[in-house]
């Protein structure tokens, strides 16, 4: 079976910078996704690690351990936008994704 | 480009009826995969079709079915719908079966309610 867990709710004030953490349990690894999903709204794509570690896009990072089965995105500067929910998706096999429950986050003023 | 469109947005079925769900994935694209989402978790796995093909399967009853037509969309079948089935179904397409890097790209899902 597939295992991902992550935090249910985090919240962080404008400007400053938050961690998600992730860690996943998996009977294959494929890549790490990671998405943003705003309520009542698709799933959209932020990052994808593969190796071992940081990915860099902007105000979003995303790292990689595969020996301990760990990820953590990292988003700066937040801004009020970026309140939405954020989910952890490892490939376990090239024909699927594996999400965790999501972490949403909530920015304030 | 137009992304991935899904139809209906929003659907009311009783129990023990039957729906369709339709997805047409990302031009150029050829895979397309569909996930069951309930309130407060992540998308769960139901299907994946890549060139018309069914070539993965999450842990969900046989009373879900899929089909991929020839210009690469696809439509979601369930039978016998259950209060249960109640949840948002995504559709998502990527380039291939999503070796390497390939994303895959979600459409606005079809909210499915069961009364």
């Amino acid at each position: 079976g597939q295992n991902i867990d992550q935090p249910t709710e985090m919240t962080a004030t404008e400007g400053a910078i938050v961690q998600i953490n992730c860690t996943y349990q998996t009977s294959g690894f494929n890549g790490l996704f990671w998405y943003q999903q705003h309520a009542g709204e698709a799933p959209t794509f932020l990052s994808y690690n593969v190796l071992d570690g940081l990915e860099e896009k902007g105000r979003f990072s995303s790292f990689l351990s595969r020996s301990k089965g760990y990820s953590y995105l990292l988003l700066k500067e937040l801004q009020m936008k970026d309140s939405a929910s954020y989910l952890c998706a490892v490939r376990p096999f090239d024909y699927k994704l594996s999400f965790g429950a999501g972490t949403t986050v909530t920015v304030r003023a | 480009d137009a992304g991935v469109t899904q139809s209906p947005t929003h659907l009311i079925k009783t129990r023990g009826q039957h729906v369709t769900l339709r997805c047409s994935p990302i031009s150029g694209h050829k895979s397309v995969s569909w996930y069951q989402q309930v309130l407060g978790q992540g998308p769960q796995f139901i299907f994946q079709y890549y060139e018309k093909e069914e070539r993965g399967r999450g842990n969900f009853p046989d009373r879900f079915s899929a089909r991929q037509f020839p210009n690469y969309s696809s439509e979601l079948n369930v039978n016998a719908l259950l209060l249960g089935d109640s949840a948002l179904y995504l559709c998502a397409s990527s380039a291939n079966t999503g070796g390497s890097n390939q994303p895959q790209h979600f459409g606005d899902g079809t909210r499915l309610s069961i009364l």
